[in-house]
């Protein structure tokens, strides 16, 4: 069964600071997921990746398939940004049994 | 296009009651996921629809939930008798394809409280 973590937990920083969230599996996977959930409650898919690195705006994903990690980029962030960030791996095909979820990391960015 | 759309936002029961809730996919969407999130266990997929066929339920905790997609265009997630440990929020999301490859579009989700 794969593990999936994320780290860290927790992460409060200061309005315009460089944002990592780390992703580690245990187990080769075909994809990798990154969602936003925001304080509402809302979610939203933000990469999807199994190779490399993407990047959107102030977001960047990259993925290190030979190491086991992904790690998530926020350049010069701002408190909008605060979310919770899920890591999603896909095992396979994905389907229920192919999909491990990370435990969320909290983001507050603070003016 | 308006997303993917949940209904009712909110959702209180007493516990042995039935409980139905519903998903409208984005036009075009080929598949569409149940997922549970719960502050002990996170985001879980319960199940996924990929034209109209439930391809893989395994993530559904029990008996007690069943879930239909009749059409392209709707789905429900119905839970019968609700328990108190089912109280969670429940999102559907939907997307082009088949998912692990494709982004996934999300509902508001259903806050769902059993008393």
């Amino acid at each position: 069964k794969n593990e999936v973590e994320q780290s860290p937990q927790n992460l409060t920083a200061q309005e315009g600071e460089f944002i990592t969230i780390n992703c580690s599996y245990s187990v080769g996977i075909s994809a990798l997921h990154w969602l936003q959930q925001h304080p509402g409650g809302g979610i939203v898919s933000l990469f999807m990746l199994s190779s490399g690195k993407k990047k959107h705006g102030r977001l960047i994903a990259t993925i290190n398939i030979q190491e086991k990690h992904s790690s998530l980029h926020i350049t010069a962030s701002h408190p909008r940004d605060s979310a919770v960030y899920i890591c999603v791996a896909v095992l396979g095909r994905g389907g229920a049994d192919g999909l491990t979820f990370g435990k969320g990391t909290h983001l507050i960015i603070q003016p | 296009d308006a997303g993917v759309i949940q209904s009712p936002r909110h959702e209180v029961t007493e516990m042995g009651q039935e409980v139905t809730l519903r998903c409208k996919p984005i036009s075009g969407h080929n598949s569409l996921f149940w997922y549970r999130q719960t502050m002990m266990r996170g985001l879980e997929l319960l199940i996924y629809f990929n034209n109209n066929v439930p391809i893989d339920d395994s993530g559904m905790p029990e008996d007690r939930f069943s879930a239909k997609m009749p059409n392209a265009s709707f789905s429900t997630l119905k839970i019968q008798p609700s328990e108190p440990r089912d109280s969670a929020v429940y999102f559907c999301a939907s997307s082009l394809r088949a998912w692990g490859f494709e982004k996934l579009f999300f509902g508001s989700g259903t806050q769902l409280s059993v008393l």
